[in-house]
């Protein structure tokens, strides 16, 4: 029983590279979310999925975008990084409680 | 790497000393509080939850105050131990939304 698991830990990407960030749980767990987390910012919610099928913006989703591809994977892909998305990404699943990843540490030159 | 707890504010405390901190919520429609604990360089864990229906909740060493009048968030930590060392965020939800506060860093004086 892994929890929430996220790959990759960390990656270097160059301005206007892409990628996705992966988010895998096996709690059975129907809301999974996206946050980042900047020193002194707390978490930030940048999606959030409710449930398999359906997502949703929060509160940063500029330059993101997400896919539920079923109710244990749930997606975060960046199009074109930019380096205001430098930070450390954090997965997390619930139903009640969260339980988060260990987290992407993403830099972008 | 940069510190989860840069420019937060910072609780000092005695170990052994009781610590509070402290959480100002905005949704008054958020019905589920959640407190959890980051340490650096890992995820944040759970400590302790409270629906709306209840104004306060124990566990082991730690309590929760709910006060929906005004919107606020309370977490005490007893006999606060060097691992308790990290920062604390409050946590609400509503509409499956969970959202967070800016979070507080608590350094432990041995």
């Amino acid at each position: 029983n892994a929890g929430v698991t996220q790959t990759p830990k960390f990656q270097v990407l160059k301005t206007g590279q892409s990628m996705t960030l992966q988010c895998a749980q096996d709690m059975n767990h129907n809301s999974m979310y996206w946050y980042r987390q900047d020193p002194g910012m707390g978490l930030r919610l940048i999606y959030y999925s409710a449930s398999e099928g359906t997502t949703d913006k929060g509160e940063v989703p500029n330059g993101y975008n997400v896919s539920r591809l079923n109710k244990r994977e749930f997606s975060l892909r960046l199009e074109s990084a930019a380096p205001s998305q430098t930070s450390v990404y954090f997965c997390a699943s619930s139903l009640g409680r969260a339980f988060f990843g260990q987290g992407t540490r993403l830099t972008v030159v | 790497g940069e510190s989860v707890g840069l420019h937060l504010p910072t609780l000092s405390v005695q170990e052994g000393d009781n610590s509070i901190i402290n959480c100002a919520y905005s949704n008054s429609a958020s019905d589920y509080f959640i407190w959890y604990k980051q340490e650096s360089g890992k995820g944040p864990q759970f400590i302790i939850d409270i629906r709306s229906n209840m104004d306060k909740r124990q566990g082991q060493r730690v309590t929760v105050l709910l006060n929906k009048t005004v919107k606020h968030l309370s977490l005490q930590i007893a006999a606060t131990q060097p691992g308790d060392s990290a920062v604390y965020f409050c946590a609400e939800t509503s509409d499956n939304r969970l959202a967070f506060g800016k979070g507080n860093q608590v350094v432990v004086i041995p």
